[in-house]
C-alpha cells in the first residue's frame, strides 16, 4: 500500500498570503494524484487532477505541481472561503490511499 | 453530467446489517470501475472498497474483510456495498467514487 504523507497538518494563516503543502509518496506514482478540499459537512470537492490538472469552475489561484513521489498544492493570494481541509490521493495502485489531511485555518 | 448518488444509510446496532447504493448517471458505468470511501467523523478518507467494470475483480481494506460485500448492477447502472457484522468503527459517512468523482455520502450511524 502506498503512503501518502502531507504536510504540515495545520497552518493558520492571513489572507492574501501563498499557501503551499506538500503531498510524499512512499514510493513512485507518476503523476496519479488529486488535490481536493473538503469543508465542514460537505463533500470532498475535486481541485486539481493527475498533479497539475486544472478543474473546471475551481478558482485559478488553485494550482499543482510534481510527479514521482513529491507534490504540491499551492495556493496563491489565499481567500477567507479557502478555510478547509485538503487532502491528496493517489489513484496508481490499488488500494487508493489517501494523506492524513491539511487543516487550513485563516487568522 | 457525472452523477452518484448514494443512499440507504441510517443508525443500525452492533452487529447489524446495512445496505448502501449508489445510483450513476451521466457516464456509461458499465465501462468505469468503481470505490467506496469513507470518512468517520472527525476524521481523514478511508478506502474501503473496489469493483472492476464488470464486477469480475474485487479488493476490501482489511478493516471491513469478510464483513462487506461490494457489488454493481451494470444493467441498473448501480453500485452496492452490503455491511453485516457492524461495529461502531464503522460509523462514517460513504462516498462512492468513480476515480476522482464522488458523490455527497449517505451517513452510517452504529450505536446501540
Amino acid at each position: 500500500e502506498i503512503v501518502l504523507t502531507q504536510s504540515p497538518d495545520f497552518q493558520s494563516v492571513t489572507p492574501k498570503e501563498k499557501v503551499t503543502i506538500t503531498c510524499r509518496a512512499s514510493q513512485s506514482i507518476g503523476s496519479s494524484l488529486h488535490w481536493y478540499q473538503q469543508k465542514p459537512d460537505q463533500s470532498p470537492k475535486l481541485l486539481i487532477k493527475y498533479a497539475s490538472q486544472s478543474i473546471s469552475g475551481v478558482p485559478s489561484r488553485f494550482s499543482g505541481s510534481g510527479s514521482g513521489t513529491d507534490f504540491t498544492l499551492t495556493i496563491n493570494s489565499l481567500e477567507a472561503e479557502d478555510a478547509a481541509a485538503y487532502y491528496c490521493h493517489q489513484s496508481s495502485s490499488l488500494p487508493d490511499t489517501f494523506g492524513q489531511g491539511t487543516k487550513l485555518e485563516i487568522k | 453530467e457525472v452523477q452518484l448518488v448514494e443512499s440507504g444509510g441510517g443508525l443500525v446496532q452492533p452487529g447489524g446489517s446495512l445496505r448502501l447504493s449508489c445510483a450513476a448517471s451521466g457516464f456509461t458505468f458499465s465501462s468505469y470501475e468503481m470505490n467506496w470511501v469513507r470518512q468517520a467523523p472527525g476524521k481523514g478518507l478511508e478506502w474501503v472498497s473496489y469493483i472492476s467494470s464488470s464486477g469480475s475483480t474485487i479488493y476490501y481494506a482489511d478493516s471491513v474483510k469478510g464483513r462487506f460485500t461490494i457489488s454493481r448492477d451494470n444493467a441498473k447502472n448501480s453500485l452496492y456495498l452490503q455491511m453485516n457484522s457492524l461495529r461502531a468503527e464503522d460509523t462514517a459517512v460513504y462516498y462512492c467514487a468513480r476515480a476522482v468523482t464522488w458523490g455527497q455520502g449517505t451517513l452510517v450511524t452504529v450505536s446501540s
